[in-house]
């Protein structure tokens, strides 16, 4: 079946510093690939988005370019800020599994950024 | 951007009683709304997919019994736990979409239910 394996955190960076969120996955079909947000205390908001292989998401100062080849889907930010601190989860729909309205999701990572 | 509440946002209740959490579409009326259960550090875990004035569909090995869903209407779902024990506590998430496309559901603050 789909799944969604992304690194655990939490993940600890001085502000201004580069970011990196890593997202791999598998899929039957040809899925499009999603980064979820979660501020404290608030729901899932959909971050950026790719539809289909080499498509660039990008968001924010956020991008993620989606890799067929290496199933990837990395979250990456060139200076991050404290209002950057989160959890971000990576999902995937596929089309041929789940009729294009299921989501499957990565265990999220938390990023937390310091001063 | 769509809102889409959740209450209560905290319950606890004793082993063997009910609870039911509501699902709100506050300014966009949802056709399809979806109930996730998350466990501590793991991912969503989709629990059932409710469309407005029919059945929920329920994800193998979910308990169609054990968590009534209803959407009685295009704003308002709900997840009943019926009888619940200790292994039902979680944080139950919903969301909801207006179209047919997965990527723009709208997600709820989650609830937090805590079974003593």
């Amino acid at each position: 079946g789909d799944s969604v394996t992304q690194m655990e955190g939490p993940v600890t960076l001085s502000e201004e510093a580069f970011l990196t969120i890593n997202c791999t996955y598998t899929a039957t079909g040809y899925p499009s690939l999603f980064w979820y947000v979660q501020y404290p205390g608030e729901g899932l908001q959909l971050l950026l988005k790719a539809t289909k292989a080499d498509d660039k998401g990008s968001n924010k100062g956020f991008e993620a370019t989606y890799r067929k080849e290496t199933t990837s889907f990395h979250l990456e930010k060139g200076s991050v800020q404290v209002s950057d601190s989160a959890v971000y989860f990576c999902a995937l729909s596929d089309q041929l599994t789940g009729g294009g309205n299921k989501l499957t999701f990565g265990t999220g990572t938390q990023l937390k950024v310091e001063l | 951007g769509a809102v889409v509440s959740q209450h209560p946002s905290r319950v606890i209740c004793k082993s063997g009683t009910s609870v039911k959490i509501e699902c709100r579409s506050l300014d966009f009326q949802a056709t399809t709304m979806f109930w996730y259960r998350q466990f501590p550090k793991q991912s969503l875990m989709l629990m059932a997919t409710s469309n407005e004035g029919s059945k929920a569909t329920y994800e193998q090995g979910v308990e169609k019994d054990k968590f009534l869903i209803n959407h009685a209407s295009l704003t308002l779902s709900t997840l009943t736990v019926t009888s619940a024990h200790p292994e039902d506590s979680s944080f139950y998430i919903c969301s909801a979409i207006q179209g047919a496309v997965a990527y723009e559901q709208y997600f709820g603050p989650g609830t937090r239910l805590t079974v003593t």
